[in-house]
């Protein structure tokens, strides 16, 4: 069965600074896709990035980037010049093309200092 | 264009009342889904649809959730005699099955008293 795993429950950042939020994920699948996604107090879900786990290239999105090692299922997400706004929930999620299933792990909380 | 929209956005029952829940997905998304999302959790897989085919409703966690989508589009959840563990927020959320991305509502909050 596919897993997601996100370690950090909650971490904090000092504006402007960069922060690495972890996330592993488990899967027997060869074919499947990456996300983060960041939910605000507002609740709604936001894609922050995705990858695809044919590509060797990590995703950029401006300040957001991903550090994808395949062979040690780790998708990391990490954010650049920190800004008040970036603070939310992060979830990492996991989706198979032969399920139509997206995993999600349990979240971490990004708090950003000013 | 419009993302997906929920209705209501908050919902207040009564313990043993059924209450419905709506989903209108992005127009022309195929893919349909539905997650529960209980305070400081993650997102729990309940139900999806996709075009015509029958729905893989694995996830529904027990007889008194049921949803179904008419004409391929507008989805209801329904959840009958409500009980308070399922207090939750409830997320829908629709995508191209090609594109592989979800886009999300922004929830119904259900609170059970």
């Amino acid at each position: 069965a596919q897993t997601v795993t996100q370690s950090q429950p909650e971490m904090s950042v000092q504006e402007a600074e960069t922060v690495t939020l972890s996330c592993t994920y488990d899967t027997s699948e060869s074919d499947y896709y990456l996300f983060w996604y960041k939910q605000p107090p507002s609740r709604q879900m936001i894609l922050v990035i995705r990858q695809e786990a044919y590509k060797q290239q990590n995703a950029t999105e401006n300040r957001f980037s991903v550090n994808f090692q395949k062979a040690a299922k780790s998708f990391s997400l990490k954010i650049s010049d920190s800004q008040l706004g970036d603070a939310a929930m992060y979830f990492c999620a996991h989706y198979t093309s032969g399920t139509y299933k997206y995993i999600f792990g349990t979240g971490t909380r990004l708090k950003v200092l000013a | 264009g419009a993302g997906v929209s929920q209705s209501p956005s908050n919902k207040v029952t009564e313990k043993g009342k059924d209450v419905e829940l709506r989903c209108d997905p992005i127009s022309g998304h195929t893919a349909l889904y539905w997650y529960r999302q209980s305070l400081g959790q993650g997102l729990e897989f309940l139900i999806y649809f996709q075009g015509n085919s029958a729905p893989d409703k694995s996830g529904l966690p027990s007889d008194r959730f049921s949803a179904e989508r008419t004409g391929g589009s507008v989805s209801t959840l329904t959840i009958q005699r409500t009980q308070q563990e399922d207090s939750a927020v409830y997320l829908c959320a629709s995508s191209l099955v090609d594109e592989k991305t979800q886009y999300f509502g922004p929830g119904t909050r259900l609170l059970v008293l």
